[in-house]
């Protein structure tokens, strides 16, 4: 499959729980996000890796841990979620990020996350 | 501190008239200014960016400095241009390669 997947598409989870979303990328990028989309906030950013260092961590709250075992991969773990952190997680890839200049972003589907 | 505003939720508009989405930000620097949108049980994607200075798909943004502006214009909406639409801030002088997101614009054409 070509360009930026995630998975699992929805997930359910209880406050106990702990679980981890997961996105690959195919495009051969080096940078990866992870942002949050819920209903009364714009997107959110919140974790960036550049080359597989984390460069942003745009001050989440410790149950979000993010991975980046490569350029290729970047996970979510998920602990003891709380049911505002209910929402869309958008996972992007860019070809890199050099101080000032942007390169396009291309963005997975999401998984639809709900916290009971 | 918002640095995207846009301040229509929702916007309708007739197949066939001119629509503007409106933009605006709050940044010091030089900033980097783009438009990406979702359409319908789509992904979301980049439509165009301030520096390619090109129309894509019939829109055009242009970069206003002195009003810290970046409206979203067509001339003639068409149907399948119904989407949402989310205006985005680039920090030059960032390291960290972060995108600032307005709340987007809902964009509903009629036939």
């Amino acid at each position: 499959e070509t360009g930026v997947t995630q998975t699992p598409r929805h997930l359910v989870m209880g406050m106990t729980n702990k679980k981890s979303l997961k996105c690959e990328q195919h495009l051969g990028h080096n940078a990866m996000y992870w942002y949050k989309q819920s209903a009364k906030k714009p997107l959110e950013l919140m974790f960036v890796y550049n080359f597989k260092e984390q460069t942003e961590n745009n001050s989440v709250p410790s149950r979000f841990s993010p991975e980046c075992p490569n350029s290729s991969h970047l996970f979510l773990h998920l602990h003891t979620l709380q049911p505002e952190d209910s929402a869309l997680y958008l996972c992007a890839s860019s070809q890199d990020f050099t101080g000032g200049l942007y390169n396009e972003q291309f963005f997975g589907p999401g998984t639809r996350l709900t916290v009971l | 501190a918002q640095r995207v505003t846009q301040p229509e939720k929702l916007l309708s508009v007739f197949k066939g008239a001119p629509v503007e989405l409106k933009c605006n930000y709050s940044y010091s620097g030089s900033p980097e200014l783009f438009w990406y949108v979702q359409y319908s049980r789509q992904r979301l994607q980049l439509l165009l960016r301030h520096i390619s200075r090109e129309s894509i798909k019939g829109f055009t943004a242009d970069l206003n400095k002195g009003e810290t502006s970046f409206h979203l214009k067509k001339p003639f909406a068409q149907e399948e241009d119904s989407a949402m639409y989310y205006c985005a801030l680039g920090d030059r002088g960032s390291t960290l390669g972060r995108l600032y997101f307005g709340r987007g614009t809902q964009l509903t054409v009629w036939p």
